[in-house]
C-alpha cells in the first residue's frame, strides 16, 4: 500500500527561526512529491513540486529537498514568520492523478 | 495556475438533508477531483469527474451517498446526501493544471452536521 509519513506531527518554533519537516514515503512506481500548506480553513496551496530528477527546489523562504534513492523528501521553512503557522501536507504521486497524501505537520509560530 | 471557487464556504445542516456544494474553474480542465478531509486527518480522495461521463468514486464512497454532476468542463457538483453527523468533514475540489502548476484545490466546505 503506497504511504507517506510526516514527521513530526506538530512543531512551535519563534519567530525569525528556522525549522525542517520530514516526509518518507513508499508510493512506487513514483512520479512527483509536492508540498502543500494548508491555512486552518482553508484548501492547501501547492509550495513545490518535484520529479524524481529533481533533488531540491525553492519556493521564497520555503525549500524543498528530495531523495528518491531513500524515498525522502524535507521541506525547509527559513526565517519564520508568524503567517507561516498552518499544516505542511507531502503529497506523492505514483501517477498522472493518484495522490497520497501524508497526515500533516502543524507548525505554529510564535512572536 | 487555476482559480477554483468553491461555495458554499462553510454550512451547518441537520441529519438526514442534503447539501450541493459547487466548485467553478475559471478555465477548462479534463478531471476534477472531489476530497473529504475529516477533523485533524489528511484528504481522502472522493471521485474522479469526467466531464460526459459518471464519476469514478474510491473505495468506500457511492454515487447514492455522494453525487457527483461534471455538465460541462468548467464546473462540477458533489452532494452530500442523507447527512449524519460522522459527514462532519471539510470537502474540497481540486483539478491538476499541469506538473508545472501541481494540483489546485479549492478553498473548501466545512460542513457540520448537528
Amino acid at each position: 500500500k503506497n504511504q507517506v509519513e510526516q514527521s513530526p506531527q506538530s512543531l512551535i518554533i519563534l519567530e525569525g527561526k528556522n525549522c525542517t519537516l520530514q516526509c518518507n514515503y513508499t508510493v512506487s512506481p513514483f512520479s512527483n512529491l509536492r508540498w502543500y500548506k494548508q491555512d486552518t480553513g482553508r484548501g492547501p496551496v501547492s509550495l513545490t513540486i518535484m520529479t524524481f530528477s529533481e533533488n531540491t527546489k525553492s519556493n521564497g523562504r520555503y525549500t524543498a529537498t528530495l531523495d528518491a534513492d531513500t524515498k525522502q523528501s524535507s521541506l525547509h521553512i527559513t526565517a519564520s514568520q508568524l503567517s507561516d503557522s498552518a499544516s505542511y501536507i507531502c503529497v506523492v504521486s505514483a501517477d498522472d492523478y493518484k495522490l497520497s497524501f501524508g497526515a500533516g505537520t502543524t507548525v505554529t509560530v510564535r512572536a | 495556475s487555476a482559480v477554483i471557487s468553491q461555495k458554499p464556504s462553510r454550512d451547518i445542516c441537520q441529519r438526514g438533508t442534503s447539501l450541493t456544494i459547487q466548485c467553478q474553474v475559471d478555465s477548462q480542465v479534463t478531471m476534477m477531483f472531489w476530497y473529504r478531509q475529516q477533523p485533524g486527518q489528511s484528504l481522502t480522495l472522493i471521485a474522479t469527474a469526467n466531464q460526459g461521463s459518471e464519476a469514478t468514486y474510491e473505495s468506500g464512497f457511492v454515487i447514492d451517498k455522494f453525487p457527483i454532476s461534471r455538465p460541462n468542463l468548467t464546473f462540477s457538483t458533489l452532494t452530500v446526501s442523507n447527512m449524519s453527523p460522522e459527514d462532519s468533514s471539510i470537502y474540497l475540489c481540486s483539478v491538476e493544471r499541469g506538473t508545472d502548476y501541481g494540483y489546485t484545490f479549492g478553498s473548501g466546505t466545512r460542513l457540520t452536521v448537528v
